[in-house]
């Protein structure tokens, strides 16, 4: 199984909502990444947790919190976000914390009104 | 710094063409994956390249590695329509950065 889910597909929310993203994977991946991505863009890096610890963060604003219950799961909070933040929000998994090999969901269209 | 650069950006070709989209750093790599990425879908892994040198074959696409280990290519032959899509590339340095490439946009015409 080298699948990765996420849910919701689709997510609208106001700026004064609060929201969250959800990932789960099965392939006994050590490492899992949160990924934004605008329209006719590549993916930008937003945070990597490695072994269920946040590794990177990526300057990404405080309205968007991570969360890695356990080894399987990653999460997105969000809150008080702004139009400017609508957008494909991609998670993937890693066998370790190496970038390599990537196993992508097929991400949360997120629109912010 | 390291600077990652793809092209072409864009590509519309008829079906039944080749064509062939470059990835490009000014540093070597430690490892390059390309992927390819449907409207409104996650990105799918296609190959990973890791030797100088290395050629790897997927169907009709071709992928190759510099010999120096700061280039690599795809290489599609007799493109169809179910090839349309956004192609990346990614790459990985020996100090754990990893940088996409701004993407080629394939489109190819029946």
């Amino acid at each position: 199984d080298t699948e990765v889910t996420q849910t919701p597909k689709h997510l609208v929310m106001g700026m004064t909502n609060k929201k969250s993203l959800k990932c789960e994977q099965h392939m006994g991946h050590r490492a899992m990444y949160w990924y934004k991505q605008k329209a006719k863009k590549p993916p930008e890096l937003m945070f990597v947790y490695s072994y269920e610890k946040l590794s990177i963060n990526e300057s990404v604003p405080s309205r968007f919190s991570p969360e890695c219950p356990n080894s399987s799961l990653l999460n997105l909070h969000l809150h008080a976000l702004q139009p400017e933040d609508s957008a494909l929000y991609l998670c993937a998994s890693s066998q370790e914390w190496q970038f390599y090999e990537q196993y992508f969901g097929p991400g949360t269209r997120l629109t912010v009104t | 710094t390291q600077l990652l650069e793809q092209s072409p950006q864009f590509l519309s070709i008829q079906e039944g063409e080749n064509l062939t989209v470059y990835c490009n750093s000014s540093s070597v790599f430690s490892s390059l994956q390309w992927y390819r990425q449907e409207p409104g879908e996650g990105p799918v892994l296609l190959v990973t390249v890791v030797t100088g040198g290395e050629v790897k074959k997927l169907k009709r696409l071709t992928f190759q590695f510099g010999d120096a280990r700061k280039d690599s290519s795809l290489h599609i032959t007799a493109a169809q329509p179910g090839d349309t899509g956004l192609y990346l590339c990614a790459g990985q340095y020996n100090n754990n950065d990893m940088r996409f490439g701004a993407g080629t946009r394939l489109t190819v015409k029946p």
